[in-house]
């Protein structure tokens, strides 16, 4: 099973600039994750969606801030504009019941 | 107030000895669901141990197991045998049930940075 893929693995814009991160989640799986990670915040989820469903996007920063689930396989986070506060690690995550599995994170840098 | 609470930010331990990471959590929920992550400095988050509330006994994972008392409201995670390979920051984890959900978000304590001594 190739597990959680993220792209890209790192991203370096301008503040201003939009920033697209992609998920694709283990197959089989029907929740979906999107969590930001910093230092002085700690690991936050941003929004989750089950069935391709947002479910509870509250974590969501503000309206700069966008996810979608097209289906089943894919998962986009969008910041337009990104800000240099935005900078952190974002992983996406993706579970079938119990246990919930990560990818390997996008290092997101706004400058 | 925090629901996830772990009180030692660093840990030192010997290779080959035991470490024990304390975790407390606080919910009124009957159900939830209590994880392990072990994230190195390479930045993944893995997957360690979960524990259900409703679990009768406590989960293990190889070297890892999570002690869990359940009145005391904590799920401490044991390395037996450490390597110097689990060096790492480790995070815990709930879930706590949601009416009518069937999948759950997770709320992630501060997490305790281990260091193994050779």
């Amino acid at each position: 099973d190739a597990g959680v893929i993220q792209s890209p693995r790192h991203e370096v814009t301008e503040m201003g600039q939009e920033v697209t991160l992609r998920c694709k989640p283990i197959s089989g799986h029907n929740s979906l994750f999107w969590y930001r990670q910093t230092m002085m915040r700690g690991l936050e989820l941003l929004i989750y969606f089950n069935n391709n469903v947002p479910i509870d996007d509250s974590g969501m920063p503000e309206d700069r801030f966008s996810a979608k689930m097209p289906n089943a396989s894919f998962s986009t986070l969008k910041i337009q504009p990104s800000e240099p506060r935005d900078s952190a690690v974002y992983f996406c995550a993706s579970s079938s019941r119990d246990e919930q599995y990560f990818g390997p994170g996008t290092r997101l840098t706004v400058t | 107030a925090q629901k996830i609470t772990q009180t030692q930010p660093g840990m030192f331990v010997q290779e080959k000895e035991a470490v024990t990471l304390d975790c407390t959590y606080d919910t009124s929920d009957q159900s939830y669901g209590l994880f392990w992550y072990k994230q190195p400095s390479s930045g993944e988050m893995i997957f360690l141990i979960y524990q259900g509330s409703y679990d009768e006994q406590n989960a293990t994972e190889g070297r890892y197991s999570l002690n869990f008392q359940k009145a005391r409201k904590s799920a401490n995670l044991v390395i037996s045998a450490s390597q110097l390979g689990d060096s790492a920051m480790y995070f815990c984890a709930m879930r706590e049930a949601e009416r009518g959900g069937s999948n759950y978000k997770l709320t992630f304590g501060k997490g305790t940075l281990l260091t193994v001594n050779p």
